[in-house]
């Protein structure tokens, strides 16, 4: 099945500092999505992407849906504390009517202050 | 709009038990998501409703799990006899389902999950 692969797997960065961080798949997408995650909560939606090449922004927040349709970005610009947690990038599998999301295994940000 | 919500937030029990969570979408959300996240790893699906309709199992949901949606409202997930392996976050999740087409898929809203250990 589609697998989603995103690197680096942990950051430790500064308050302030701006993040990348990337998801690859051997496959293409006609979605990309971008969850984060708290300690012990549900992923909420960040930011969704529905063409390629589309580079949409929520807040500090900027996502790109690559032009090959196998890759996405996302940046957080000044990163504050509450930036903390665990990045998703998810995606319906291209399959006709599919709901389902498959996601990669994260990205985990560590902030110090 | 208060969420989707589940019951229980946490779940112990020794290998061999039953268990079952219950999972309440946000009101009038017809599609309602089973998934299942282990330690270090993303959320991997389990199953789907469109109403009261099981639409998809993956795989991973094996003879000893089993999924309902009686009323097209709120949905359980029992596992039975239990084995540590099952040890992980039960996550639900629901969609609205009417105003979309693929390949533009809803958007899912996330419950906080059900953890369980299996001793």
């Amino acid at each position: 099945g589609q697998q989603l692969n995103q690197s680096p797997q942990s950051m430790f960065i500064q308050e302030g500092e701006d993040v990348s961080m990337n998801c690859t798949s051997s496959s293409i997408f006609n979605t990309w999505l971008w969850y984060k995650q708290d300690p012990g909560e549900g992923p909420v939606l960040l930011i969704a992407l529905y063409k390629a090449g589309e580079l949409t922004s929520n807040g500090r927040l900027t996502a790109q849906f690559g032009i090959t349709r196998k890759d996405s970005f996302l940046n957080i610009s000044a990163s504050i504390p509450s930036d903390v947690g665990i990045y998703f990038c998810a995606g319906p599998p291209i399959i006709q009517g599919a709901q389902k999301l498959v996601f990669g295994q994260g990205t985990r940000l560590t902030i110090n202050p | 709009d208060t969420g989707v919500s589940q019951d229980p937030r946490h779940k112990i029990t020794k290998r061999g038990q039953n268990v079952t969570f219950r999972c309440d979408p946000i009101s009038e959300h017809n599609r309602l998501y089973w998934y299942r996240q282990t330690l270090g790893q993303g959320p991997e699906f389990l199953t789907y409703f469109q109403n009261e309709a099981q639409l998809e199992k993956s795989r991973l949901l094996s003879d000893r799990f089993s999924a309902e949606r009686p009323k097209g409202s709120f949905s359980t997930l029992e596992i039975q006899r239990t084995e540590q392996g099952d040890s992980a976050m039960y996550l639900c999740a629901s969609s609205s389902g009417t105003l979309t087409q693929w390949p533009v898929t809803d958007t899912q809203y996330f419950g906080p999950g059900t953890r369980l250990t299996v001793l």
